[in-house]
């Protein structure tokens, strides 16, 4: 198993660019969650999704859409990028909405926007 | 209100000596899980434990320890002879019973461990 990927690694945008962060994971995990670490904050929730076709906000949506067509992709779109969108950007997965399950993380993709 | 609270921002010991770091959380819930992650420099995270909210019992493995206290909301880590391998970013996570296993993280605590 590839388990949980993430593309492309590093990416520099210009302020208004446009960009999709590409996730997808084989271990046929429903919950799916997109995150961004920023310097000394931790994680902070951006999106999550508990299965195909389903997606819900997290603490900091503002900024990205996010689509779930398939269990194994879950792409993070950002429009009209912003310099406050810099960041390290993870995705994860985990089998279950059971909070015992730990979630699976990806390498990360780490965004400049300029 | 942060959920998890990890103080220590940034922690310096000289290898092999032992070292503790801090996690406080908050939750209403009775049934909860609390994470312990390692970032190191490569930058991916880590799952290194688990407990739940019903298991008071410390835990050891290897050179790691847990110390899980409800009475005062911590599940503090411990690393035993410190290593400069365990030079890494350590997050504590809190996920509760209700929220569809979203986890709340604490903002890291950095540990260099100095040869």
């Amino acid at each position: 198993n590839a388990g949980v990927t993430q593309t492309p690694k590093f990416r520099i945008l210009k302020i208004g660019q446009s960009m999709t962060l590409q996730c997808a994971q084989d271990m046929n995990h429903n919950y799916m969650y997109w995150y961004r670490q920023d310097p000394g904050m931790g994680l902070k929730l951006i999106y999550y999704s508990v299965g195909a076709g389903i997606t819900d906000k997290g603490e900091v949506p503002n900024g990205y859409n996010v689509s779930r067509s398939t269990t194994e992709d879950f792409p993070l779109r950002l429009e009209l990028a912003a310099p406050s969108q810099t960041s390290v950007y993870f995705c994860a997965s985990t089998p279950s909405g059971l909070p015992s399950y730990e979630q699976y993380f990806g390498p990360g993709t780490r965004l400049t926007v300029t | 209100a942060q959920k998890v609270t990890q103080a220590q921002t940034e922690i310096s010991v000289v290898e092999k000596e032992d070292v503790t770091l801090d996690c406080v959380y908050e939750t209403r819930d009775t049934t909860y899980y609390l994470f312990w992650y390692k970032q190191p420099p490569s930058g991916e995270l880590v799952f290194l434990i688990r407990r739940n909210s019903f298991d008071e019992q410390n835990e050891i493995s290897g050179r790691y320890s847990w110390n899980f206290q409800k009475s005062t909301s911590s599940f503090n880590f411990t690393i035993t002879a410190s290593q400069v391998v365990d030079s890494a970013v350590y997050f504590c996570a809190l996920s509760e019973g209700n929220t569809g296993n979203q986890f709340y993280f604490g903002t890291g605590t950095s540990l260099t461990v100095i040869p």
